[in-house]
Formats: structure tokens, sequence, C-alpha cells
């Protein structure tokens, strides 16, 4: 079974400084799709980024980009220049030749002012 | 373009109570699921629906869980009888194919449960 994993269960930065938030994923599949969400105390589900398997460039959307390492199975988030409004949990998913998406356990990220 | 909508946001009933939950997805979007989120168990996929047909339900519960989507703008998820244990937030999210691969889910801002 797929299975994701988020080994850092909390994470914290400094405002204006860069953090890094590490996800794993374990399947035999070749094309797949990764994403970063983000729910903040308002309990809201927000796309972050996604990441198509096939790609070689990583994504990136404004200050957020991913670190996609298809051999390592390794789906990094990388968030520059912090912003209070960062702190949040963020989920790492990922789903395949089916419609379900397989969430890690989270991050909760503690931006520091 | 509006989100997909839940309704409603908070509901707090007492235990034995139907509850139902309520979703209308993004307009063109053919796919429909329905998320349960606590504290102990995270995230968890209880059913989701294509072209309005349930396609796997292996997540419900138990039999006091029941979701319908009698047309491609409106699903309800249903409790009864409701307990305790249910209280939980409980997401919609709805998407489309393309490519053959599904798209990015969309997320409902939430119904918050609570069962006294």
């Amino acid at each position: 079974a797929q299975t994701v994993t988020q080994s850092q269960p909390e994470m914290s930065v400094q405002e204006a400084e860069t953090v890094t938030l590490s996800c794993t994923y374990d399947t035999s599949e070749s094309d797949y799709y990764l994403f970063w969400y983000k729910q903040p105390p308002s309990r809201q589900m927000i796309l972050v980024i996604r990441q198509e398997a096939y790609k070689q460039q990583n994504a990136t959307e404004n200050r957020f980009s991913v670190n996609f390492q298809k051999a390592a199975k390794s789906f990094s988030l990388k968030i520059s220049d912090s912003q209070l409004g960062d702190a949040a949990m963020y989920f790492c998913a990922w789903t395949g030749g089916s419609e379900k998406l397989v969430f890690g356990k989270g991050t909760k990220l503690t931006v520091n002012p | 373009d509006a989100g997909v909508i839940q309704s409603p946001r908070h509901e707090v009933t007492e235990m034995g109570q139907e509850v139902t939950l309520r979703c209308k997805p993004i307009s063109g979007h053919d796919y429909l699921f329905w998320y349960r989120q606590t504290m102990m168990r995270g995230l968890e996929l209880l059913i989701y629906f294509n072209n309005n047909v349930p396609i796997d339900d292996s997540g419900m519960p138990e039999d006091r869980f029941s979701a319908k989507m009698p047309n491609a703008s409106f699903s309800t998820l249903k409790i009864q009888p409701s307990e305790p244990r249910d209280s939980a937030v409980y997401f919609c999210a709805s998407s489309s194919r393309l490519a053959g691969f599904i798209e990015t889910q969309y997320f409902g801002p939430g119904t918050r449960l609570l069962v006294l």
C-alpha cells in the first residue's frame, strides 16, 4: 500500500527566514501526483503546490518551492521569506492511478516574529 | 468561481439525533469526496463519488453513516443516530479527471460537528 511519511511533527522558523518541510512516500507506480496542502487554524485545507511525477522541473509558487527527488521518493517543501500567515499544519499528499489521495500525518509550522 | 461550499459550518447536537451535512462541489467537477478529520486518526476518506455514483465507501465507519449524491451539484452525508465519537471536522472535496489522472482535489471549508 502507498504511504506518505512526514517525519517532522513540528517545525519552527523565524519570520523572513527559510524553512524546509520533509516528505517521503512509498509507491511502485511510475506516474503520480504529489501535493502540499496548508491547513491554518481556520481548518480550511488550501492547496499550496502540486508536482507531476513525470516532470523533472521542480514546481514553484511564489515563495513556495519543492525539491522533488523521484528516485529517492522524496518531496520536500521550501518556504522562503516566511511570514506569520504561513503558520499552519502542512500536509503532504500523493495520488496515483486511483482517485484517492494518501495523506501524511502533517507538520505543524510555527513562525516566530 | 465559487469553491466547494459546505453547510452548516458548525453543528452542535445531542447524542442520538440525526445530522445532515451538505456539500456543493465546484461546477464541472465530476468527483466528490467526503473526509473526516480528528486528532487521533487524522484525515480519513469516508466515501467518494464519480458522476454521482458512489465508487468506494470502504471508509464509512458503520451503518449509521450514509451519503448520497442526487445530482452533480449536491451531496449529503448523514449520521443517524449520532454519537459523541462522531465529533470531528467533516470535509467535502471535489475534482475532475484530466488525461487519465485525477486533478487536484479542492476542499470546502469543513463542517465542525460536536455531538454531546
